[in-house]
């Protein structure tokens, strides 16, 4: 059975950090695109960014670049993000999500929120 | 970027009558090379992630019913539930993968009458 599981979110400042962690089990983790979706409070879907099965190709929504980093460590079969320079409208449920294509499995999310 | 916009943003449908939910992309998303269409539904109930039901905007994924059916290609997209059940009320996204940043349709939330 394909499992996703989120953790790392939390309370943060505005302009500090978090490292988001996605486990994923039941299936072969290296050979699949992974990425990150957010859903803030009352709003819709928004794709934050995803990375290629071997890690080689990272691509980001413009409003993150240059904060949020994706990475992988296929030996531990997980995925992260990197959030640094947190901003308000960063707080959102954010979800792993698995496909190279669509996204055919989904965690069950972990919040984050920016408040001071 | 590629702009996803749905209509309508809400709908009520009586309980076996047919839901339909539009999708414009404001570029094409065939893949001319391949000839696949990179266009997906979701399916999202509160407290729940995201659940795909479509993608390559006709193919039903594993274990969806048959009353979800998908149409559409270039820049038009149409969602159908054929007969609405009670545990069909959700908001639907459409997405498009072509190219990133990957982006959504604003989504239709969908009631029963």
């Amino acid at each position: 059975e394909v499992q996703l599981v989120e953790s790392g979110g939390g309370l943060v400042q505005p302009g500090g950090s978090l490292r988001l962690s996605c486990a994923a089990s039941g299936f072969t983790f290296s050979s699949y695109w992974m990425s990150w979706v957010r859903q803030a409070p009352g709003k819709g879907l928004e794709w934050v960014a995803n990375i290629k099965y071997d890690g080689s190709a990272k691509y980001y929504v413009d409003s993150v670049k240059g904060r949020f980093t994706i990475s992988r460590d296929n030996a531990k079969n997980s995925l992260y993000l990197q959030m640094n320079t947190l901003r308000a409208e960063d707080t959102a449920l954010y979800y792993c999500a698995r496909g190279t294509a669509a996204s055919d499995y989904w965690g069950q999310g972990t919040l984050v929120t920016v408040s001071s | 970027d590629i702009v996803m916009t749905q209509s309508p943003d809400s709908l009520a449908v009586s309980l076996g009558e047919r839901a339909t939910i539009n999708c414009k992309s404001s570029q094409s998303v065939l893949y001319s090379s391949n000839n696949k269409t990179y266009l997906a539904w979701y399916q999202h109930k509160p407290g729940q992630p995201p659940k795909l039901l479509i993608y390559w905007a006709s193919t039903r994924h594993s274990g969806v019913p048959d009353r979800f059916s998908g149409i559409g290609s270039g820049t038009d997209f149409t969602l159908t539930i054929s007969s609405l059940q009670a545990e069909d009320v959700a908001v639907y996204y459409c997405q498009q993968y072509y190219n990133t940043p990957w982006t959504f349709g604003q989504g239709t939330k969908v009631e029963i009458k």
